[in-house]
C-alpha cells in the first residue's frame, strides 16, 4: 500500500523569503502523480502544483515548484517571495489507478505554514 | 473553470438524525467523485470513491450502511449519514474529478461541517 508522509507538522518563514516543505512517499508503482494541496482556514482545498512521475523535469506554477526525486521517492514543495497569503495548511498527495481512468488519492498529515510579517 | 459545490456548509442536528450532503459539479461532467472525512487538525481521509451509475467502493473500516453514497447524475453525488451520532461529527470534503483522463486533478468542495449533539 502507498504512504505519504510528511514530518514537518509546522514551519514558520519570513515574509519574501524562500521555504521547503518536505514530502516522502513510498510505492512500488512506476507511474503515479504527486500533488500539493494548499488549505486555507476556508477549508477548501486548493491545488498548488502537480507533477507526473515519468516526467523528470520539475513542475513549477510562479512562485511554487517541486524538487522531485524519483528514486528517493521524495517530493519537496519549495514557495519563493513567501507572501502573507501563503499561510495555510499544506497537503501532499499521492494519486494511483485503481481501475482505468479511476484513482484513489492518498494524503499525507499535512504542514501548517505561518508566514511573519 | 472547475467548481465543485457543496451543501450544506454547517449542519448541527441531533443524535439519530440523518443528514444528507450533497456535492455538485457546476461546471463539468463528473464519472468518479470522492468522499473524504477531516477530523480538526489532522488530514484528508478517504471514505469511499463514488462513481456515476455504480455502488460506491468503500474504503476499510467505512461503514457502508452507516454512510450512504449516491451518484445518481454526472454532476451529483449525496453522502448520508444516518442515524447520525456525536462520534460522526467532523468535516466532510468531497472532490469530483473532471474527465477520465489520467492528467486531471481532483478539484474540492468547500466541505461540510457536521455537529451531532
Amino acid at each position: 500500500a502507498q504512504t505519504v508522509t510528511q514530518s514537518q507538522p509546522e514551519m514558520s518563514v519570513q515574509e519574501a523569503e524562500t521555504v521547503t516543505l518536505s514530502c516522502t512517499y513510498d510505492t512500488s508503482e512506476s507511474d503515479y502523480y504527486l500533488f500539493w494541496y494548499k488549505q486555507p482556514p476556508s477549508r477548501q482545498m486548493i491545488l498548488v502544483i502537480r507533477q507526473e512521475a515519468y516526467k523528470q523535469q520539475n513542475a513549477t506554477e510562479n512562485r511554487f515548484s517541486v524538487n522531485f526525486q524519483k528514486a528517493a521517492k521524495s517530493f519537496s514543495l519549495k514557495i519563493s517571495d513567501s507572501q502573507l497569503g501563503d499561510a495555510a495548511m499544506y497537503f501532499c498527495a499521492y494519486r494511483s489507478e485503481l481501475t482505468s481512468g479511476t484513482y484513489k488519492y492518498i494524503f499525507g498529515t499535512g504542514t501548517r505554514l505561518k508566514v511573519l510579517a | 473553470g472547475a467548481v465543485v459545490s457543496q451543501h450544506p456548509s454547517w449542519v448541527i442536528c441531533k443524535s439519530g438524525t440523518s443528514v444528507k450532503i450533497e456535492c455538485r459539479s457546476l461546471d463539468f461532467q463528473a464519472t468518479t467523485m470522492f468522499w473524504y472525512r477531516q477530523f480538526p487538525k489532522q488530514s484528508l481521509m478517504l471514505m469511499a470513491t463514488s462513481n456515476e451509475g455504480s455502488k460506491a467502493t468503500y474504503e476499510q473500516g467505512v461503514e457502508k450502511d452507516k454512510f450512504l453514497i449516491n451518484h445518481a447524475s454526472l454532476t451529483l453525488s449525496t453522502l448520508t449519514v444516518t442515524s447520525a451520532h456525536p462520534e460522526d461529527s467532523s468535516f466532510y470534503i468531497c472532490s469530483a474529478q473532471k474527465g477520465v483522463y489520467s492528467n486531471q486533478p481532483q478539484h474540492f468542495g468547500d466541505g461540510t461541517r457536521l455537529s451531532i449533539l
